[in-house]
C-alpha cells in the first residue's frame, strides 16, 4: 500500500498523559500536514512540514503540542498532558508540492482517534 | 463568519438520484478547489480537484467552480447507496503552504 499510513489508530489515555502520533506520508511526497477533526466538523489545519522543516503552526496549535519530521521523512505528533478537549481525529496528510495548477492534492492518512478520559 | 459554509444535511435520496452538493466561501484569493468524501470513522478521500473556474468530470462526478459567485457545486450522478457518506469541500490559496480550509461537511444518505 502506497497510501498515506497512520499509527495508532485509536488511542484511550487518561487525562494528564502524554501521547505521541506517527505519521508515514506517501514516499516521495516533500509536504506534510496535520490536522485535528471534531465530530460534526471539517478537518482544521495544525502545522505543515517541507521536508523536515516545520514551516507554519495554528493558532490551535498549544504549548502542549510538539511535531517532528526527522530526515523529511515519517512524522510524530505529540500531546502532552492530554486535556479532555483534545479528544479528536488527528489527521495526516501529504503532498507532492505545491504551486501551479496541479500538485497540490493532499492525500489524508486513516486518522488516530484520540479519546482522552 | 466561517470562511467557507456547507449545509451539514442530512440530505437523503433514493437509488440513481442525481445529488447536489454546494460550498461557499468568502476568501476571494482561494484558487484550489477540492471534495473530500469521508465514511465514518475514516480519513477523508480525494475526490475531485479543480485549479480556478470551470468545470471537471470525471466518472459519475461533476465538480463546478464559479469564483465571480464564490461558490462551488459537486454533482452525484446515478447515486448509489455505497455514496452514503459526508461530503467535504476544501480549498486553499496560491501562496506559501497552502493549508487546506474545509467546510463542515454534507452527510448524504442514499436509500435503496
Amino acid at each position: 500500500d502506497t497510501g498515506v499510513s497512520q499509527d495508532p489508530r485509536h488511542k484511550i489515555t487518561k487525562r494528564g498523559q502524554n501521547v505521541t502520533f506517527r505519521c508515514d506520508p506517501i514516499s516521495e511526497h516533500n509536504r506534510l500536514y496535520w490536522y485535528r477533526q471534531t465530530l460534526g466538523q471539517g478537518p482544521e489545519f495544525l502545522t505543515y512540514f517541507q521536508n523536515e522543516a516545520q514551516l507554519e503552526k495554528s493558532r490551535l496549535l498549544s504549548d502542549r503540542f510538539s511535531a517532528e519530521r526527522p530526515k523529511g521523512s515519517f512524522s510524530t505528533l505529540e500531546i502532552q498532558r492530554t486535556e479532555q478537549g483534545d479528544s479528536a481525529m488527528y489527521l495526516c496528510a501529504s503532498s507532492p508540492r505545491g504551486g501551479g495548477t496541479g500538485g497540490n492534492e493532499q492525500f489524508f492518512g486513516p486518522g488516530t482517534r484520540l479519546t482522552v478520559l | 463568519q466561517k470562511e467557507v459554509e456547507q449545509d451539514p444535511g442530512p440530505l437523503s435520496v433514493p437509488e440513481g438520484a442525481i445529488v447536489s452538493l454546494n460550498c461557499t466561501y468568502s476568501n476571494s484569493a482561494f484558487q484550489y478547489f477540492m471534495w473530500y468524501r469521508q465514511y465514518s470513522r475514516k480519513g477523508p478521500e480525494l475526490l475531485m480537484y479543480t485549479y480556478s473556474s470551470g468545470n471537471k468530470e470525471d466518472g459519475r462526478f461533476t465538480a463546478q467552480v464559479d469564483k465571480s459567485s464564490k461558490y462551488i457545486s459537486l454533482f452525484i450522478r446515478d447515486s448509489q447507496p455505497s455514496d452514503s457518506a459526508t461530503y467535504l469541500c476544501a480549498m486553499s490559496d496560491d501562496t506559501g503552504f497552502q493549508k487546506l480550509v474545509f467546510g463542515t461537511g454534507t452527510r448524504l444518505l442514499v436509500s435503496p
